[in-house]
């Protein structure tokens, strides 16, 4: 069955940079983009980008252009989502989610990483 | 680009139907035929329930449909049951991003 596994809670210091890793399995990890998104606490999803596995070729956010690298690594069949320079505003579940109908949507979600960030 | 707007909630009773509509602009919902709906239960992961206007994947009730109308799409839901209490979430493609509305909260009374 297709899955995403997201890596665990991160506490990060204003500046600093987090990596959150999503590890995908069930299916042809090639063969479908993956979507990155958050959820600050009490508010509503966020998208920040995407990857497509195949070509390694990403799209992003213009909020997070500069902030935000998304990458992949194929023979681990995982997604990494890095985010720099860390504000507090910046606390919030983060998501991974498999684009299974090539139509912007997200069909497989990750279950979320939380990310607090505070000095 | 500014997000979809939805009502912050509705409500109905069991076995009524309700409506939530997104409302984006020429740039986004009214020019791709990609607009999703989420469900969102608290604590929980998001669920997609339709994408691409009015499909909707394997496994959802049929009690949820999709449609649009220039440049608002709308979520129905039929026959409501207690289950469908939860937050629902609209997103579009808009030619190089993806937008998401602000959500609604579906109360069942």
């Amino acid at each position: 069955q297709v899955q995403l596994v997201q890596s665990g809670t991160e506490e990060k210091k204003p500046g600093a940079s987090v990596k959150v890793s999503c590890k995908a399995s069930g299916y042809t990890f090639t063969g479908y983009y993956i979507h990155w998104l958050r959820q600050a606490p009490g508010q509503g999803l966020e998208w920040m980008g995407w990857i497509n596995p195949n070509s390694g070729d990403t799209n992003y956010a213009q909020k997070f252009q500069g902030r935000i690298a998304v990458t992949r690594d194929t023979s681990r069949r995982t997604a990494y989502m890095e985010l720099s320079r860390l504000m507090s505003d910046d606390a919030a579940v983060y998501y991974c989610a498999r684009d299974g109908f090539s139509s912007s949507s997200g069909d497989y979600w990750g279950q979320g990483t939380l990310v607090t960030v505070s000095s | 680009q500014s997000a979809l707007a939805q009502p912050a909630s509705v409500s109905g009773s069991p076995g009524q139907s309700i409506t939530i509509s997104c409302s984006g602009s020429s740039n986004d919902v009214g020019s791709y035929n990609l607009v999703s709906w989420y469900q969102q239960h608290p604590g929980k992961a998001p669920k997609l329930m339709i994408f691409e206007d009015s499909r909707r994947p394997s496994g959802v009730s049929n009690r949820f449909s999709g449609s649009k109308s220039g440049n608002t799409a709308s979520l129905t839901i039929s026959g409501l049951q207690a289950e469908d209490g939860a937050d629902y979430y609209c997103s579009s493609f808009a030619g190089s991003s993806v937008l998401f509305g602000g959500g609604t909260k579906l109360t069942v009374l």
